[in-house]
Parts: C-alpha cells; structure tokens; sequence
C-alpha cells in the first residue's frame, strides 16, 4: 500500500530533550516536506527537499533540522525542544513537488513541557 | 509573492450545496490544489486546476479563473462527512497551505 509513515504519532516530551520525528514513504517520491500545524495558522512549511541531499528552509525552519540521505525517509529533528514547538507535524512526499499532489502521513502530536 | 483569500468558516445543511471561495495573487502560476482536512487528521488531495473551468469529481467540482484570480470548490449533496477544512493552496517546493475554509455541515 503506497503510503507515508511518520513515528512516533504522539508523544511528550521536556524541554531541552532531542527528539526526532521519523518520515518514511514507499512511493519513490522525489520530494518530501515537514509542516507543523497550529490552531487558526493553517499549514505551515518547516523543511522540503528536493530530492536526496537537497534540502532547503520553508517559512518556519527556526528550530528544526533535517536530513535527506535515502530518498524514502525524511526525518525532522529538534534539537533542543521548546514548548512553543508544541504542534501538529505532518509530512508529506509527491512525486514532483513543483506541481504533484502531496500524500500526507498521518500526523505527530508533540508537546513539550 | 504569493496570497491567498478563504472564507474562514461556513455552515450548511445537508443535502444542500456550498462554494468556498478562494481569491489569490501569484507573481507566477502554475495552478490550484484544493485538499480537504478533517479535524486532527492529515489532508488529502481534492483537485488540481491549472486551467480555466469547471472540473467535475462526482459530488465536488472546483471552478479556476486564472484572469480574476479566482477559484471556487463546490460541494453539492452535502453529507455530514463532508464537515471538514477546505484548503486552496499554490503548488510548488515552498508549498505552504492558508487556514483554509471550516465547512460544518448540520442535519
């Protein structure tokens, strides 16, 4: 089944404590991309990639960190978690991010205390 | 640069039709998605429009008007499923999605 798989799907966490989120799709998509969602802010963009060691910002990096090694995975880490990264993270691959329909996991829950 | 315009909520009853609108300004266009988002759920892709017209997709259609910057997508036969957020969105690799459209449909 083509699909995108995030883990964990929630989890609490304190502040200070690395974490990272993993992203992994089975659908050979070039490109993958990590938004955080918050109550009245709509999807925002943290991180995209292109394609394998591409990658670049989106309009909320700060804090975050990514890598693109292997073309299936994407993983979204945070290095020292605040609570004001408490959120909603989705990612999501397409084929050709340029104009592709985005497949979406299904979401991770954090809280940082 | 890029914006755009959505109703924030809207209500409606079942069996009824709505149109959520979404007005834009684009620098370059290189068409529409709608998506749809049930609450604490992931979106999922409706439609993609890059040219003008109507497109029809069983009970949903999304409308594209590139000269007035302007789409609209049409639920007809409105279902209490189809409460959910309506999202229109640009694409492109800085893809980023407004708050979108709240439909809450009442029996």
């Amino acid at each position: 089944e083509a699909q995108v798989t995030q883990n964990p799907r929630y989890l609490i966490t304190v502040t200070g404590k690395k974490l990272t989120v993993t992203c992994s799709q089975n659908m050979n998509h070039e490109y993958m991309s990590w938004y955080r969602q918050d109550p009245g802010l709509g999807l925002r963009q943290i991180y995209y990639s292109m394609n394998v060691e591409v990658t670049d910002k989106g309009d909320v990096p700060e804090g975050y960190k990514v890598s693109r090694k292997e073309k299936r995975n994407f993983p979204l880490i945070l290095e020292s978690p605040s609570p004001n990264q408490t959120s909603l993270y989705f990612c999501a691959s397409s084929l050709s991010g340029a104009t592709g329909e985005l497949f979406f996991g299904e979401g991770s829950r954090l809280t940082v205390l | 640069g890029q914006n755009i315009d959505q109703p924030t909520e809207m209500t409606a009853t079942e069996g009824a039709i709505v149109q959520i609108n979404c007005t834009y300004q684009t620098s370059g266009f290189n068409g529409l998605f709608w998506y749809q988002q049930h609450a604490g759920e992931a979106p999922t892709f409706l439609s993609y429009n890059v040219l003008d017209g109507l497109e029809e997709k069983g009970r949903f259609s999304s409308f594209l008007s590139r000269s007035k910057g302007y789409s609209y997508l049409l639920l007809k036969e409105l279902q209490m499923k189809d409460s959910a957020s309506y999202l229109c969105a640009f694409p492109g690799y800085k893809l980023s999605f407004g708050a979108g459209t709240t439909v809450t449909v009442r029996a």
